[in-house]
């Protein structure tokens, strides 16, 4: 069965740093890979997807993630972070049975400080 | 247009009532899901339905939960007998199907006391 694995629960970047937010999936054939970011007291709103097109991916708010089948990773990342990045990232992958259903990892609370 | 509504947005509760969550998807997705959210535990899925089709029910985490949606448009998820460890956010998403982006709704909080 698919899996995701988002290492670090929480992490902290200053304002203008680089953001690297780390996703590895467990899939027996290419999956579908997807980013979402919940702002607080929000629904989440997809970032960005991977559906075997370009392996790297751009997505909203400048972030961007790159499929790397020998790695089994989607990190996400962006340049320079903003205040306004703070917020809840998870990373899904499509169920191998059922490509509408999603499993989602456990979630990375990204800080920003000034 | 109107994104995925969800209410109550909070719920406070007795252990062992009922509770019914409702859920109004955009209009027009096919599909329709619900996911609970536990500190620290991520999105659990829960059941979705597409189309006319059976619901898939795989995630649902008892017998005390159903879910029904009603004319291919809202949907309600109902807790039976709440217990304490039911509490979480419950989140709605709804999509056109296939490896579409899935809308989520606001969520409702469930505490159970």
């Amino acid at each position: 069965a698919q899996s995701v694995t988002q290492l670090g629960s929480h992490v902290s970047v200053s304002e203008g740093a680089l953001v690297l937010l780390r996703c590895n999936y467990s899939s027996s054939v290419p999956p579908y890979l997807f980013w979402y970011v919940q702002y607080p007291n929000q629904g989440l709103q997809l970032l960005l997807k991977y559906t075997s097109a370009a392996t790297l991916v751009k997505g909203i708010n400048g972030f961007e993630a790159e499929f790397k089948k020998s790695e089994t990773s989607f990190h996400l990342t962006k340049p320079s972070a903003h205040m306004s990045d703070a917020a809840e990232y998870f990373c899904a992958v499509s169920d191998l049975y059922n490509t509408d259903k999603l499993i989602f990892g456990t979630g990375t609370r990204l800080q920003v400080f000034p | 247009g109107a994104g995925v509504s969800q209410s109550p947005s909070n719920k406070v509760t007795e252990k062992g009532k009922d509770v019914e969550l409702r859920c109004d998807p955009i209009s027009g997705h096919t599909a329709l899901y619900w996911y609970r959210q536990s500190l620290g535990q991520g999105l659990e899925f829960l059941i979705y339905f597409q189309g006319n089709s059976a619901p898939d029910k795989s995630g649902l985490p008892s017998d005390r939960f159903s879910a029904e949606r009603t004319g291919g448009s809202v949907s309600t998820l109902t807790i039976q007998r709440t217990q304490q460890e039911d509490s979480a956010v419950y989140l709605c998403a709804s999509s056109n199907g296939g490896v579409t982006e899935q809308y989520f709704g606001p969520g409702t909080r469930l505490t159970v006391t």
